[in-house]
């Protein structure tokens, strides 16, 4: 099946500072990924649609300023975290839509980075 | 906008026994249905997949089905083990994906 990886898987950071998640799909081309969060025992929030080439949108109450998201390739998208502050500590998880192949129209999801900001 | 909702929240059985995971949602027009598993502290593990044409689908001791026209899709484990204790989430795709709420499943020994 199709895989997507995520880099770092964990991250440490001291308030204030800048985090880069990578998103990658490694067999197929995405040309919209997607990122998402998730705080302790809670479900899965979208936090942006990120389409190749194009600006993201982002999800009502996501600071677009703080989440910067750039899908610069097929391949790639990016999410970072500007500014962190412990609020912002959670666990990202993009996906990758595949639009061809057998099973059509779905999500391939990384495996997750854990943000802790200090 | 729709709404997905998982019950029950959270489910603990013995070993043995088979179970069903329910999850609704509130818009009929979606590409597909996914159940997740979720580990604590780790990733989705993408389960099973019905599109919105199909009415079940079957993965081992997991089969998944869907009835579109009621917002309803159930999850049936059969033979829990230990193993399968994790937290289930079922998504629906529409437009984009909604998250139902997760149940936390604990099989005990």
């Amino acid at each position: 099946g199709a895989v997507v990886s995520q880099h770092p898987s964990w991250v440490i950071c001291k308030s204030g500072t800048s985090v880069k998640i990578e998103c990658r799909s490694l067999d197929f081309q995405a040309t919209t990924m997607f990122w998402y969060r998730q705080f302790p025992k809670q479900s899965l929030m979208l936090m942006a649609t990120s389409n190749e080439g194009s600006k993201a949108t982002y999800e009502q109450g996501v600071e677009k300023d703080k989440f910067l998201i750039n899908h610069a390739s097929l391949t790639l998208s990016t999410l970072t975290v500007t500014s962190a502050h412990p609020e912002d500590s959670s666990f990202y998880i993009c996906s990758a839509r595949w639009s061809g192949g057998p099973s059509t129209d779905t999500q391939y999801f990384g495996p997750g980075t854990r943000l802790t900001v200090l | 906008k729709q709404e997905v909702t998982q019950i029950p929240a959270a489910l603990s059985v013995p070993e043995g026994e088979n179970l069903v995971l329910n999850c609704s949602f509130t818009d009929s027009a979606i590409y597909n249905l996914q159940w997740f598993r979720q580990d604590p502290g780790k990733g989705l593990t993408s389960l099973l997949l019905i599109q919105s044409s199909q009415r079940e689908q079957t993965s081992g001791r997991l089969n998944a089905s869907l009835d579109k026209s009621s917002g309803r899709s159930t999850l049936y484990i059969a033979a829990s083990q230990p193993g399968d204790s994790a937290t289930y989430l079922c998504a629906v795709m529409g437009n984009q994906f909604y998250f139902g709420t997760g149940t936390s499943l604990t099989v005990i020994p």
